[in-house]
């Protein structure tokens, strides 16, 4: 079993709906959650964060956390082309981040 | 503004040459990574600092080195490059906190060993 699981995808949406990135993570011992947004050729872009259970909002993402089943959800609303990328899941024990192999999303005009 | 730098951006070698990769932060964080991102295998640490003269092995550190004679420099080489190090490297940094732990990349270096 991957300390980090994501469905590698490719998700397709379409424009202006909603996308649903999903992760479940197998150290019951991680404090804190990022998701990164990688462009092909780039680096990981930091673009949520959250750290206790519950939804958590900033613009068009919310993340969604929940230790207990240990899983943490990305959800992009109104998503645009400009959303297509991978989507990293990174749980963390201290200072320490495993990632997961990302989900590649791909938003139709 | 404050930044993670890498270089090259760009390196072929040849099997067996020692090779060098440069990360420089501005941040003053005390924390560097270096990690490798090959197809299928998403992102892979490679060697971590913690501070300072402070150096440790990650999942996939065989054949790499890294030392830490300041903040803001994590220097990763590989003693005898191999084909199998061909792969796209990243540097990451973090402040010291244990909770606000958020890392942040630089560009990546492409690195092709033929």
């Amino acid at each position: 079993q991957k300390e980090v699981e994501q469905n590698s995808g490719p998700l397709s949406v379409p424009e202006g709906a909603i996308a649903s990135l999903n992760c479940t993570y197998s150290d019951r011992g991680s404090q804190s959650f990022f998701w990164y947004r990688q462009y092909s050729g780039k680096s990981p872009e930091l673009i949520m964060s959250i750290y206790s259970n519950g939804d958590k909002e900033d613009g068009r993402f919310t993340a969604q956390l929940n230790k207990a089943s240990q899983y943490v959800s990305l959800l992009i609303r109104d998503s645009q082309p400009s959303d297509s990328a991978t989507y990293l899941c990174a749980p963390a024990r201290g200072r320490a981040l495993t990632f997961g192999s990302g989900t590649r999303l791909q938003v139709q005009p | 503004d404050a930044e993670i730098t890498q270089s090259p951006r760009h390196k072929i070698t040849e099997t067996g040459r020692q090779v060098t990769l440069a990360c420089h932060q501005t941040w003053n964080h005390n924390n560097m990574f270096w990690y490798r991102q090959d197809l299928g295998h998403g992102l892979r640490l490679i060697h971590y600092s913690y501070g300072v003269q402070d150096t440790n092995k990650g999942e996939v550190s065989d054949g790499y080195s890294v030392s830490r004679s300041n903040t803001e420099d994590l220097p990763l080489t590989l003693e005898s490059a191999a084909s199998s190090q061909t792969s796209v490297y990243f540097c990451a940094s973090s402040e010291g906190s244990v909770t606000y732990n958020e890392q942040f990349f630089g560009p990546g270096t492409r690195l092709t060993v033929l």
